[in-house]
């Protein structure tokens, strides 16, 4: 089945630089790759999505890339700000189907 | 619009005692999913659904767990005798119709086993 690897598990920047959270996939019929964000507490939310019929997708300051041929897929979030804390899930899934979550990554952003 | 709602939000349960937890996903989705996420992990996926049909139960960890949708609406999960290892929080998400692949999740159900 697929297994999907988040990293880094945690990451701290400074409020107004980039973020950049990588996740590889292992099954190579996957072919949509969401990214939620979720607070303390709270439901995951989705923040952006991108199919493997797209290399990247952009919605305002985040944005994913995809590297069908390496299994790989990315989050980059530019100009952060404090309100961008929070955990970040990757997935993978077949048709929107069963999502495979990663592990999860931490981020905090320093103001 | 309304987003998915889930009751109750906290659950605590004596061992072996059995559970029901109810989800009601967006109006008019047709795909629903269940969600067991342990503290400080990933959500792991255990069913889905379209419309009343239970299209995939692979995730299910024993047949002390049930679910179902009957009317192809709300849904409910049944944990029955529960255990220690039971203890998580459970997520319902809702997707639209087919060809969308978004899914929307509720805000869980965290179910403490005592």
């Amino acid at each position: 089945g697929e297994n999907v690897e988040q990293h880094p598990s945690t990451l701290s920047v400074q409020e107004g630089d980039s973020a950049v959270i990588k996740c590889t996939y292992s099954d190579s019929a996957s072919n949509y790759f969401p990214w939620y964000k979720q607070e303390l507490g709270k439901r995951p939310q989705l923040i952006i999505d991108i199919r493997s019929n797209v290399g990247e997708k952009k919605d305002q300051r985040i944005a994913v890339t995809l590297n069908k041929t390496a299994k790989h897929f990315s989050l980059h979030i530019t100009e952060t700000q404090p309100e961008d804390s929070a955990v970040y899930f990757c997935a993978a899934s077949q048709y929107g189907n069963k999502l495979v979550f990663g592990a999860g990554t931490i981020l905090r952003v320093k103001s | 619009g309304a987003g998915v709602s889930q009751s109750p939000r906290y659950k605590v349960a004596k061992r072996g005692q059995d559970v029901a937890l109810r989800c009601d996903p967006i109006s008019g989705h047709v795909s629903l999913f269940w969600y067991q996420q342990a503290l400080g992990q990933g959500p792991e996926f255990l069913t889905y659904f379209q419309n009343e049909a239970q299209l995939d139960k692979s995730g299910l960890p024993s047949d002390r767990f049930f679910a179902e949708r009957p009317e192809g609406s709300v849904s409910t999960l049944k944990i029955q005798r529960t255990q220690q290892e039971d203890s998580a929080v459970y997520l319902c998400a809702s997707r639209p119709r087919t060809g969308k692949y978004e899914q929307y999740f509720g805000p869980g159900t965290r179910l403490t086993v005592t």
